[in-house]
């Protein structure tokens, strides 16, 4: 079956803009995580849904960061005022249930100019 | 949650064995240790999970020692394919937990001809 899917895989923006990425997660898939990579860094955890509901985002760096589930399939990590710093590759991962690995996307690549 | 510490780069040559240690000192009672692999552009891709003694998959072997405070993943007959960076996480696998186990910066390997 189809994987973790995210789009688009690349986005530019200037500096203040807002930008929006989508995950669209392994169908049937509860959970569903959001990462973010710097370059030559592992993943840094951001946020975490059990189907609709983000019971976890204590890795959001900034009120600037904002992810969705509304009907507990795709998801929306949503930055808004964009800076230089948050140029990385933004991770999605989904799993079925606990004590299953997760599977992962392919990433956004977010540049901020 | 529990670090992990992992050498930063290792080299190999294409058909050898590949080991490489993960040293998790603090790893809990119901900490799993998990490996990913990554290559460039691509999200981490699952190889193998376990808890304790030693794991088998058709890819790769783990194998835990009794006290647990380290694991080595064992990687048979490496070709210029398996050049990645390979994580080694340990940690609770349920729920928010499972989505914020420590990533570090991995292990470069690199496999040549």
């Amino acid at each position: 079956g189809a994987g973790v899917s995210q789009s688009p895989r690349y986005k530019v923006a200037k500096r203040g803009q807002d930008v929006a990425l989508r995950c669209d997660p392994i169908s049937g898939h509860v959970s569903l995580f959001w990462y973010q990579q710097a370059l030559g860094q592992g993943p840094e955890f951001l946020t975490y849904f059990q189907n609709e509901a983000q019971l976890d985002k204590s890795g959001l760096p900034s009120d600037r960061f904002f992810a969705e589930r509304p009907e507990g399939s795709v998801s929306t990590l949503k930055i808004q005022r964009t800076q230089q710093e948050d140029s990385a590759v933004y991770l999605c991962a989904s799993t079925s249930e606990d004590f299953q690995p997760q599977h992962f996307g392919d990433g956004t690549r977010l540049s901020i100019l | 949650l529990a670090k992990t510490t992992q050498p930063i780069s290792m080299d190999s040559y294409e058909g050898q064995e590949v080991n490489i240690t993960c040293s998790h000192n603090n790893i809990a009672t119901n900490d799993y240790i998990t490996w990913y692999q990554q290559f460039p552009s691509q999200g981490p891709r699952f190889i193998i999970q376990g808890y304790k003694t030693k794991v088998t998959n058709e890819v790769a072997s783990l194998f835990i020692p009794a006290d647990r405070k380290s694991s080595t993943l064992s990687l048979p007959r490496v070709s210029l394919s398996d050049t990645a960076v390979y994580y080694c996480l340990v940690g609770d696998l349920r729920g928010s937990t499972l989505g914020r186990l420590y990533f570090g910066r991995g292990t470069q390997l690199t496999v040549w001809p």
